[in-house]
């Protein structure tokens, strides 16, 4: 089962792009990695999801190299409503049943 | 994206009381569903896994007779907090999916706070 490491916490001001990565250096071959967004007392929210190189989406991009063991969430153009939590997960058909949400990154956006 | 809803958002109730918590698909089938326990500033923590049909399958720790979840249709899953006490206190969310479908993704629901008192 792939574990996630993140960084606790990020600030960024306004219009600045913020760049997450998340290792996990024991991903299986069938795992998707998968970004979620969650703000206070919500429940987690879809962002972007990918198996390798780059995927992009009207929110974010997402940057795996070719080994896979980590993953980079682009958020352009940051603003005071991106202020959440991001959560990495790593996992497929292998793992399914057995998700595991690492402690995820603090995002704080600043005017 | 898929819709999840839950109801109730929010309930207090006495201790030693049972707590149904409802999670339903709205626009989806969902084959598998999952129930996540969340304490303030802490991150998700898997309770169990409820395939559409079958007995939940629970995480280490987690007790199946208090904590029971229902499955019984692909758009609706239940979780029943048996005689709760102040430590269930928590924020409950659930999340649907359909690995058949070829995604991994899954839709979490807005969570439901339970207070016990």
């Amino acid at each position: 089962l792939a574990k996630t490491t993140q960084p606790i916490s990020m600030d960024s001001y306004e219009g600045q792009e913020v760049n997450i990565t998340c290792s996990h250096n024991n991903i299986a071959t069938n795992d998707y990695i998968t970004w979620y967004q969650q703000f206070p007392s919500q429940g987690p929210r879809f962002i972007i999801q990918g198996y390798k190189t780059k995927v992009t989406n009207e929110v974010a991009s997402l940057f795996i190299p070719a080994d896979r063991k980590s993953s980079t969430l682009s958020l352009p153009r940051v603003s005071l409503s991106d202020t959440a939590v991001y959560y990495c997960l790593v996992g497929g058909a292998d793992s399914w049943g057995k998700l595991q949400f690492g402690a995820g990154t603090q995002v704080v956006v600043t005017p | 994206g898929a819709v999840v809803s839950q109801h109730p958002s929010w309930v207090i109730c006495k201790s030693g009381t049972s707590v149904k918590i409802e999670c339903r698909s709205l626009d989806f089938q969902a084959t598998t569903m999952f129930w996540y326990r969340q304490f303030p500033k802490q991150s998700l923590m898997l309770m169990a896994t409820s395939n559409e049909g079958s007995k939940a399958t629970y995480e280490q720790g987690v007790e199946k007779d208090k904590f029971l979840i229902n499955h019984a249709s692909l758009t609706l899953s239940t979780l029943t907090v048996t005689s709760a006490h102040p430590e269930d206190s928590s924020f409950y969310i659930c999340s649907a999916a359909n690995p058949g479908q070829g995604t991994y993704e899954q839709y979490f629901g807005p969570g439901t706070r339970l207070t016990v008192t």
